[in-house]
This record gives structure tokens, C-alpha cells and sequence, in this order.
């Protein structure tokens, strides 16, 4: 059984610039979340993916996007970076089979920064 | 009100003692609760689901308060590899599940 693979690891980007965040979910795991989490915050939500597509948003403005592959695979982009974009970008996979929910499987992340 | 709040600490503890951190969350219909751990600069991982009836693992006992919309994570005989930071995460319903911003704890020698 694999693991949430995220790539790349770590990223630094300019202000204005736009980048792509890749994950690979769990063997099994058909939903995909990302979420971001600046220094000494707990991870926001940013969007679910699930059967290719968004099934549910946070606070989060639309240069945030994001994409699921039929193999359950998801990208994140981020357009016109802002520097308060910098952050750890966590990708989580579960399973979702009606209302039942256990629990996610967390990459190890992408860190942005943004100079 | 946040909708899931936690003590930021830091809780510093020595070796060997008992700690215990509580998580609020302001909705009722809250469906299933979680607590992660994570280390700095990693991600975080599940550490045990909270169950009604409370739950235990080892070292570690989780419980749930649906009157006073809270739960509780304790752990007993702490370890210094217990240092890190600890997610209370809840399950609102509708695929809303959201973390709190964590409780650091410091297990001192």
C-alpha cells in the first residue's frame, strides 16, 4: 500500500508568478483535500476533490484551483502569487463512502515560499 | 465563537507526568472528532479517533463531551518523544472537517 506522495518538496517562487502542486493519493482513497498552514497555524481548507471534481471549498479566492485525475490524483495551482501565499501545502487523502469519513492520510507537503 | 478552538500553549511538562489539553468546537451537529499529532515541520498524522464512549491507546486517552461540546486528549507517563504539536480535528458534517490551530506541548527532561 503507498503512501500520499506530494512533489515538489520545496519551491520558491516570485511574487506574481503562478505554480502547480502534484499529489499522489492513497492506494484506495478516492477523495483528495488540500490544505494550507502558514507557520504556527493549523491547516486551512482549501478544496476537496472527489470523482474529478470540487466537492466542496474554503475561504479560499479563485486563483486557487485545483484538478482530480480519474486515478485519483490532484494538482493545486496558484496563480499571481502573493507573498502571503507562502506556506506548508498539505494534500490528504481519504476514502468517502456516503457520510462516513475516518480520517485522512496527509503528504508530507510542499513548502512555498514567496519572495 | 471559533468553530474548533484549542490552547496554543506551550504546555512544558517533565518527563514522566501527566498532561491534558482540551478542544471546543462550536457545532452541535459535529459528527466524528479526531486528534492528530505533528511534528515540526512535518505532516501531521493521525494520532486516535475519539469516540463517544471515550477511547484509549496505551498511554493516551482520548474522550468526547457532546454537553459541553468538547474533547480531551491526556497522556500518561509522558515521553519526551511525545514533544509536538497536537491537532484537534472535527468532523462538521457535509465533508467539513476542520483542525484547530494546535497545542505545542514540550516534554522537558
Amino acid at each position: 500500500e503507498t503512501g500520499v506522495t506530494q512533489s515538489p518538496t520545496h519551491l520558491i517562487k516570485t511574487r506574481g508568478q503562478q505554480v502547480t502542486l502534484r499529489c499522489s493519493s492513497q492506494s484506495g482513497h478516492n477523495t483528495v483535500s488540500w490544505y494550507q498552514q502558514a507557520l504556527g497555524q493549523g491547516p486551512q481548507f482549501i478544496f476537496q476533490y472527489y470523482r474529478e471534481e470540487e466537492n466542496g471549498r474554503g475561504n479560499f479566492p479563485p486563483r486557487f484551483s485545483g484538478l482530480q485525475f480519474p486515478n485519483y490524483s490532484s494538482e493545486l495551482n496558484v496563480n499571481a502569487l502573493e507573498l502571503d501565499d507562502s506556506a506548508l501545502y498539505l494534500c490528504a487523502s481519504s476514502f468517502t463512502a456516503g457520510a462516513n469519513w475516518n480520517g485522512y492520510t496527509f503528504g508530507s507537503g510542499t513548502r512555498l515560499t514567496v519572495v | 465563537r471559533k468553530e474548533v478552538e484549542q490552547d496554543p500553549g506551550p504546555f512544558n511538562v517533565p518527563e514522566g507526568a501527566t498532561v491534558a489539553f482540551n478542544c471546543t468546537y462550536s457545532n452541535s451537529a459535529s459528527q466524528s472528532f479526531f486528534w492528530y499529532r505533528q511534528d515540526c515541520r512535518k505532516e501531521p498524522k493521525l494520532l486516535m479517533s475519539v469516540y463517544s464512549s471515550g477511547n484509549e491507546d496505551g498511554r493516551f486517552t482520548a474522550q468526547l463531551n457532546r454537553a459541553s461540546q468538547y474533547i480531551s486528549l491526556l497522556i500518561r507517563d509522558s515521553k519526551l518523544s511525545d514533544s509536538a504539536t497536537y491537532l484537534c480535528v472535527v468532523n462538521g458534517g457535509s465533508d467539513k472537517i476542520i483542525f484547530g490551530k494546535g497545542t505545542r506541548l514540550h516534554i522537558l527532561p
